[in-house]
């Protein structure tokens, strides 16, 4: 059974950089589409964007100018960066596999909060 | 403001039959891309129960249908019970700035 890990600070400071990683367990990162994905407090959900295994990436247009998502296949990690953070990105941030470019996710990690305060 | 619009909130009585829409566009749905739906109960992460617009992932039941037509879809739950109480997110494609995923904003389900 595959499964993903969050990890990373909880709390970042406005105007530094979120980083986040996401350890996949029991499966290949080849042939998927590594996601992440975030919800606000009480919010809906908000796709980051992904990274396709062969190196193609695909960002939400609102977010691509800060946005870097990564894929260390030596070490099964996927990884989030998000520059220039404000209170407006503190969220739950989600790692997901994807099977297909069209966005659909069948495996989730539980997800990290990532508050952004000074 | 969602790409996709969803009521946010629907409610049944448990046996019931309910229905939840995605309202999309020719940019999304309309433009024939496939809407997936995922149940997320609180604190858990979302999961997913239909994907390519009508298929089921091992493990969901046959409760759980959807169908789309033109710039709309639909998540049906048959036989309401009261484990179906969560959120209901849709999601698609969509072709407007050079492409990206799109999810509605969430439809929160009551089982009365």
């Amino acid at each position: 059974q595959v499964q993903l890990q969050e990890s990373g600070p909880g709390l970042v400071k406005p105007s530094e950089t979120l980083s986040l990683t996401c350890t996949v367990s029991g499966g290949s990162i080849s042939g998927y589409y590594w996601t992440w994905i975030r919800q606000p407090p009480g919010k809906g959900l908000e796709w980051i964007g992904y990274f396709y295994y062969i190196g193609s990436t695909n960002y939400n247009p609102s977010l691509r100018s800060r946005v870097t998502i990564s894929v260390d296949t030596s070490k099964n990690q996927v990884s989030l960066r998000l520059n220039s953070v404000t209170a407006a990105d503190t969220a739950v941030y989600y790692c997901a596999r994807g099977p297909s470019s069209s966005g659909w996710a069948d495996f989730w990690g539980q997800g990290t909060l990532v508050t952004v305060s000074s | 403001q969602s790409v996709l619009t969803q009521p946010p909130s629907v409610s049944g009585a448990p046996g019931q039959r309910v229905t939840i829409s995605c309202t999309g566009g020719s940019s999304n749905i309309g433009a024939g891309y496939n809407v997936h739906w995922y149940q997320q109960l609180p604190g858990t992460p979302p999961k997913l129960v239909i994907y390519n617009s009508n298929s089921r992932p091992s493990g969901v039941p046959d409760r759980f249908s959807a169908s789309k037509s033109g710039t709309s879809a639909s998540l049906a739950i048959t036989g309401l019970q009261a484990e179906d109480e969560a959120d209901y997110y849709c999601q698609s494609y969509d072709t407007s700035l050079s492409g990206y995923v799109v999810f509605g904003g969430g439809t929160k389900l009551t089982v009365l």
